[in-house]
């Protein structure tokens, strides 16, 4: 069985641009997760999708990002236009289960992406 | 609010020796904690959990851990390290009774030393 699969592994881009990082899911988990690290710092929510809706983005830092779950399969995450600040990795994880304690949640290996 | 402190970002052990990354939290309730895993080029694995039933958590690789209210403290020891167990550690928290977001730590990239 595939796990969580994230593209590209590493991103390098220049301030100003756009970057669109993709997550497929391990196939029939229902739940999507994407957290975020900042160097050095901790691994910190960004959002949960349940299929293709939007179940909490509390974590989303602003309105350059946008993030999506088409047809509930893959989802994307866009960075429009990327700043110094948005560098970091960014991993997503899914799970067939909601509810606690979440043992069922499996993660991608993460997006590494420079902003220079 | 709940939150987790890592002590130490580094941390370097002698193979054979006992391994031990500390991790304390704070939660307004009794909280379900964990202990992942991150090998280079990979994806977070789970360690163990804490999740209310016994607090001396054991998990894959033989790694162990101990819940102790008191010390508001989830410490994850191994008694013999192996090279293989050079990664990066993560402690994390969840609130039981609110939402679903995993709180983590900073983490701590441990070292073995042949």
């Amino acid at each position: 069985e595939a796990g969580v699969t994230q593209f590209p592994s590493h991103s390098v881009i220049e301030k100003g641009q756009t970057v669109t990082l993709r997550c497929d899911p391990i196939s029939g988990h229902d739940n999507l997760y994407w957290y975020r690290r900042v160097m050095g710092k901790e691994i910190k929510f960004l959002l949960h999708f349940v299929k293709e809706s939007k179940q909490d983005e509390s974590g989303m830092p602003n309105n350059r990002f946008l993030a999506e779950r088409t047809g509930g399969t893959y989802s994307t995450l866009k960075v429009q236009p990327a700043e110094l600040e948005d560098s970091g990795v960014y991993f997503c994880a899914s799970s067939p289960d909601r509810g606690l304690p979440n043992e069922k949640l499996f993660f991608g290996s993460g997006t590494q992406l420079s902003v220079l | 609010a709940q939150s987790v402190t890592q002590l130490g970002s580094h941390v370097s052990v002698s193979e054979g020796a006992l391994v031990l990354l500390r991790c304390n939290y704070s939660s307004s309730v009794p909280p379900y904690l964990f202990w992942y895993v991150q090998y280079p080029n990979q994806g977070l694995q789970l360690l163990l959990k804490y999740t209310s039933a016994a607090t001396l958590v054991k998990g894959i690789n033989g790694f162990e851990a101990e819940f102790k209210k008191s010390e508001t403290s989830f410490h994850l020891t191994k008694p013999s390290a192996h090279m293989s167990d050079a990664a990066e550690y993560f402690c994390a928290v969840i609130n039981p009774g609110g939402n679903e977001k995993l709180t983590f730590g900073t983490g701590t990239r441990l070292t073995i030393i042949p």
